[in-house]
């Protein structure tokens, strides 16, 4: 079974911090997906990425950055935290070609102060 | 850009009985996904409907899709308290999904 892993489950932060997310998947999925998590807004796409070194922005890019370097691995990085990116952050992967459904991380859950 | 929206946000069930989410969108697209949250949880994958009139059931869950009316159902039968959690649809456009608010379930003797 697919295992979408991310590094950290609980980060806290401080304004202006750069803050490093990192995710990785182990079934060798082409896809990866940053989404942010809010009550009442549902998952907010951030960044997606097709292949290695290759993204996309999403609906709410603003803020952010990412990295796939490797196939495994997409990153997402905060260039200057402000509180109001405190939220959940949940990675996912799918495999291309195919409609099977998106698999998700368990989350990261950061707090910027 | 695609809108999707759910309703109920909140839904506050009686074990035994029978309730429906609804899950409406706002361009054309065949391929609906159902997720389900546990508290503090990741989510994980309830249903994929691919096709008008798909129709996927799990238990006391069952999911339909409408493309013409853009519009999904989740349906509950005979709620039991396990059923308590956070369900989204989502909906994909261009190989990326977008989701809903999201729907918190919540089973009561």
């Amino acid at each position: 079974d697919v295992k979408v892993t991310q590094s950290s489950r609980y980060l806290v932060k401080r304004t202006g911090e750069k803050v490093f997310l990192e995710c990785v998947q182990d079934m060798d999925h082409e896809n990866m997906f940053w989404y942010r998590q809010d009550p009442g807004l549902g998952l907010r796409l951030i960044y997606f990425s097709y292949d290695v070194k290759m993204k996309e922005k999403g609906d709410i890019p603003e803020g952010y950055s990412v990295s796939r370097e490797k196939k495994e691995r997409f990153s997402l990085i905060l260039e200057s935290a402000s509180t109001n990116q405190t939220s959940m952050y949940l990675c996912a992967s799918s495999i291309s070609g195919t409609y099977d459904a998106v698999k998700f991380g368990a989350g990261t859950r950061l707090s910027v102060l | 850009e695609l809108k999707v929206e759910q309703n109920p946000l909140f839904l506050s069930m009686q074990e035994g009985k029978n309730y429906t989410i609804y899950c409406n969108y706002s361009t054309t697209s065949d391929r609906l996904y159902w997720y389900r949250q546990d508290p503090g949880k990741s989510l994980e994958s309830l249903f994929v409907l691919l096709s008008n009139g798909a129709v996927k059931q799990e238990g006391r869950l069952m999911a339909s899709l409408d493309t013409k009316a853009r519009l999904s159902t989740l349906h509950i039968t005979a709620a039991v308290h396990d059923l308590s959690a956070t369900y989204f649809c989502a909906v994909d456009g261009d190989y990326k999904l977008s989701f809903g608010a999201g729907t918190t379930v919540t089973v009561r003797a």
